[in-house]
């Protein structure tokens, strides 16, 4: 049985490029969580999706950041434009249901913008 | 909005030893739940200990225990017989028991453990 699955794992983009984050979810999941992790930092919540729907981007920043869930395939999070300020790890989580229950967490995308 | 403190940013402890990390949070909920998240160097976020604030009993995972002091909203993670697998950072973790799991984070202590 997979755990949550990212990729890539390290990922390198100029500024003003575009950045995506694949996010494969446990079998079985149709819950999935974004984190940011800063350096010297504690994970912050980006995005909660289910299945083709956005619940909770109250994490997400308004500008150039986007994220999907489709009905079939991975998650993306897709950054548009990237400054030196978005190099961080981005971490994606998965959940069976959406209510009170622990998340599994991937292996993270370190992305850094030169 | 709920906030999550860790005071200790790093913390040694020989093998075979004990060490307490704590971990104090603010919320106005009164049924929440608490978790200790791993993070070893490869990155990957490990499960270690989970706590629903209506039980009184702490929580125990073999060699990972907490000791849960609601009223004080203190949740510190006990690691015993320490072992050189354990360093890695520690995040506690809060999460309020409604719809979506989100979870709020500390900024996490650095564990290193000496042979």
């Amino acid at each position: 049985n997979a755990g949550v699955m990212q990729n890539p794992r390290h990922l390198v983009r100029r500024r003003g490029q575009e950045a995506r984050l694949r996010c494969s979810p446990m079998k079985g999941h149709s819950h999935v969580y974004w984190y940011r992790q800063l350096p010297e930092e504690g994970l912050k919540f980006m995005v909660y999706l289910q299945k083709e729907n956005i619940i909770d981007e109250s994490g997400m920043p308004k500008e150039r950041f986007s994220a999907e869930f489709p009905k079939e395939g991975p998650s993306i999070l897709r950054i548009q434009q990237v400054v030196r300020g978005d190099s961080a790890a981005y971490f994606c989580a998965s959940s069976p249901t959406g209510a009170n229950e622990k998340l599994f967490f991937g292996s993270g995308t370190q992305l850094s913008v030169l | 909005a709920q906030t999550v403190t860790q005071s200790q940013p790093e913390m040694s402890v020989q093998e075979a030893e004990t060490v307490t990390l704590s971990c104090t949070y603010d919320t106005s909920e009164n049924n929440y739940y608490l978790f200790w998240y791993k993070q070893p160097p490869s990155r990957q976020m490990i499960l270690v200990i989970r706590q629903e604030a209506y039980k009184q009993q702490n929580a125990t995972e073999n060699r990972f225990s907490v000791n849960f002091q609601k009223a004080a909203k203190s949740f510190s993670l006990k690691i015993s017989d320490s072992q050189l697998g354990d360093t890695a950072m520690y995040f506690c973790a809060f999460m309020k028991p409604s719809y979506g799991n989100k979870l709020v984070f500390g900024a996490g202590t650095i564990l290193r453990v000496k042979s």
